[in-house]
């Protein structure tokens, strides 16, 4: 039962273009979501989250919006850089949901490709 | 400050055999978290281990187990290999919940192919 998902598996964007990657997600308890991004041979590094209470959260050019009642989010990127290009991951977790303990639920990635 | 690191990098074992990795937590970090990702999917939570202790389990049957020491680093066992556990462990910290714990750090990962 995937209760994150992300829909897309592959984006590609020109430089200097907006990047927007969506994630879907079933289960509305969840009151907390990340992005992470993972080059190859790395582990999963954090990008930016976004709490339950917000709709919008704001780092630099990364900006993640939250729609509660579409159980939505996505993540917006402007100006895309080449080294944007990642695997790009989201997760979202509930202090209710799951057994106890700092679960998080990840989708599937998508792939952004940024070509200079 | 030190990262989350992980061993070893990559193993290949034979279906039946059993496997263990380690993981040592970023410093300032003590709970630590294990995540299964196969080829083509997102991670999978399997434990998290806090005080030393088994506090929260994802779907994964008993043959998949863990430890943590008291320096916060931890190991994942699994018994009675299967092909279909092939796939990246990765090994993940974090402060407790509640303490702007709500991030976790990934390592690189270790990489288990079963044959």
């Amino acid at each position: 039962d995937q209760q994150v998902k992300q829909n897309s598996p592959s984006l590609s964007v020109q430089e200097g273009r907006i990047s927007i990657l969506n994630c879907d997600y079933t289960n509305s308890m969840f009151d907390y979501f990340l992005w992470y991004k993972k080059y190859p041979a790395e582990g999963p590094t954090f990008l930016i989250s976004i709490s339950s209470i917000k709709d919008k959260n704001e780092d630099g050019r990364f900006t993640v919006f939250l729609n509660k009642s579409a159980k939505h989010l996505s993540l917006h990127i402007v100006p895309s850089q080449p080294g944007d290009s990642a695997v790009y991951f989201c997760a979202a977790s509930g202090r209710s949901v799951g057994n106890t303990g700092n679960q998080f639920y990840f989708g599937t990635g998508t792939s952004l490709t940024v070509i200079p | 400050e030190t990262g989350v690191t992980q061993s070893p990098t990559h193993l290949i074992k034979t279906r039946g055999q059993q496997v263990t990795l380690r993981c040592s937590s970023q410093s300032g970090h003590n709970t630590v978290s294990w995540y299964q990702q196969a080829l083509g999917q997102g991670p999978q939570f399997i434990f998290q281990y806090y005080r030393e202790e088994e506090n929260g389990r994802g779907n994964f049957p008993p043959r998949f187990s863990g430890l943590q020491f008291p320096n916060y680093s931890s190991e994942l066992n699994v018994n009675a290999l299967e092909l279909d556990d092939s796939a990246l462990y990765l090994c993940a910290s974090s402060a407790a919940w509640g303490s702007g714990a709500n991030v976790l750090t990934f390592g690189a990962g270790s990489r288990l192919t079963v044959l």
